[in-house]
């Protein structure tokens, strides 16, 4: 199974621009980076993905280096609602299918 | 407001009893899935449908039974739980599309198992 590694928890505050850093070493050629935001006791919330450089949306930007093998959300001007848990996903490089496999993911914690 | 429904919001059932939980997308995807996070454990994925038939089924007892009548609905029929089977149980859905993983989450109906 392809797994990540993200920082537990992360803090900042307001104003500020926060980049989160998964590993996934194992991805598979075809797959794509994906990340999700989820509040206490709701279902995750897509944010962005990506294959390969750089991708930006209305709300985040996402960097993956040439070798695929990590990935930076970052979230400019962060707002206390932006207090989430942060989750990088990545394919499971062995089936290939739109197998979601979560980790502990990073929880942000945005301070006034 | 994802276009992603699930009813019941909150379920208490014993561990008798026998109840289902109801998922409806309006957004035209043709892939479901059904996940289940516990209290400090990441979510896991427990069962997925692509145009109705199901494709994958992450070795979860039989006490949890899917049903996808349609690509608009899922259901996860419920009976002799066990009180570990306490959790936040979600419903995605998605565009069948290969490597994206773009899916998008109901709110999810609170289980308690008493």
């Amino acid at each position: 199974l392809a797994k990540t590694t993200q920082p537990i928890s992360m803090d900042s505050y307001e104003g500020q621009e926060v980049n989160i850093t998964c590993s996934h070493n194992n991805i598979a050629t075809n797959d794509y980076i994906t990340w999700y935001q989820q509040f206490p006791s709701q279902g995750p919330r897509f944010i962005i993905q990506g294959y390969k450089t750089k991708v930006t949306n209305e709300v985040a930007s996402l960097f993956i280096p040439a070798d695929r093998k990590s990935s930076t959300l970052s979230l400019p001007r962060v707002s206390l609602s932006d207090t989430a848990v942060y989750y990088c996903l990545v394919g499971d490089g062995d089936t290939g299918f739109q197998k979601l496999v979560f980790g502990t993911g990073t929880r942000l914690l945005v301070s006034p | 407001e994802t276009g992603v429904t699930q009813t019941p919001r909150h379920l208490v059932m014993g561990m008798t009893n026998k109840k289902s939980l109801k998922c409806e997308q309006h957004l035209g995807h043709n892939a479901m899935y059904w996940y289940k996070q516990s209290a400090k454990k990441p979510l896991e994925l427990m069962f997925v449908y692509s145009l109705e038939e199901r494709v994958e089924n992450n070795s979860v007892p039989s006490r949890f039974s899917p049903e996808c009548p349609n690509s608009s609905h899922l259901f996860l029929h419920l009976h002799t739980l066990q009180p570990e089977d306490s959790a936040l149980y979600l419903c995605a859905s998605s565009l069948d599309q290969g490597n994206s993983y773009e899916q998008y989450f109901g709110p999810g109906t609170r289980l308690t198992v008493t």
